[in-house]
């Protein structure tokens, strides 16, 4: 499986937009990048998922570069709310895939 | 969207004695599987919970300490036996199979689990 890199932490005022980065210059070509959030005492939210250049939803955009060896989690203008760990995860996707998880990065998010 | 719970959301135990966890999906999945979240940690899998047979566990992780049962698409339990204070972690459970894009895993709430 392939191994992410990404900060340890970042911090942001409410209301900006906040972009972390994960590195995984090993991805496999049948990989797929999915990102997770987490708050204190719950299980990991899937937050989005993609393969190539990118996606988005109603929650966050995800920027892949053509080598797909880094990917981008951006949110959009983040509040108090959003204060969690994030994780990037890289894996095969189908019903035997097992995540690994990296360290995450630590949002913190003030006024 | 399916509903995963799992039971008891925390416990405090005694060393030496076992507990065992449940995790209950509202609909059928394919994959269960377990994962352990120690103290500001990242999660670790323990293992994939197999319908009608034996669990694959990870390396570092083996039935005795253990056990995982899944008698059905729904169910499964994670069992963690005879507990020391180095036991005392998250234990979550996640499934696949769910709606979702390309067989995504989605996580139980958890259990927190402190052992004395």
């Amino acid at each position: 499986l392939a191994k992410t890199t990404q900060p340890i932490s970042m911090d942001s005022y409410e209301g900006q937009e906040v972009n972390i980065t994960c590195s995984h210059n090993n991805i496999a070509t049948n990989d797929y990048i999915t990102w997770y959030q987490q708050f204190p005492s719950q299980g990991p939210r899937f937050i989005i998922q993609g393969y190539k250049t990118k996606v988005t939803n109603e929650v966050a955009s995800l920027f892949i570069p053509a080598d797909r060896k880094s990917s981008t989690l951006s949110l959009p203008r983040v509040s108090l709310s959003d204060t969690a760990v994030y994780y990037c995860l890289v894996g095969p996707t189908g019903t035997a895939s097992k995540l690994t998880f990296g360290t995450g990065t630590r949002l913190q998010v003030t006024l | 969207s399916a509903v995963i719970s799992q039971k008891p959301s925390r416990d405090i135990c005694q060393r030496g004695t076992s507990l065992t966890i449940q995790c209950q999906v509202d609909s059928q999945v394919t994959m269960m599987f377990w994962y352990r979240q120690q103290p500001g940690q990242s999660l670790t899998l323990i293992a994939t919970a197999n319908q009608g047979s034996e669990a694959t566990y990870e390396s570092g992780f083996v039935i005795d300490k253990f056990p995982i049962s899944r008698p059905n698409l729904t169910f499964s339990t994670l069992t963690v036996s005879n507990m020391s204070p180095e036991d005392s972690s998250i234990y979550l459970c996640s499934v696949t199979g769910l709606a979702g894009p390309t067989d995504t895993q989605y996580f139980g709430p958890g259990t927190r689990l402190t052992v004395l």
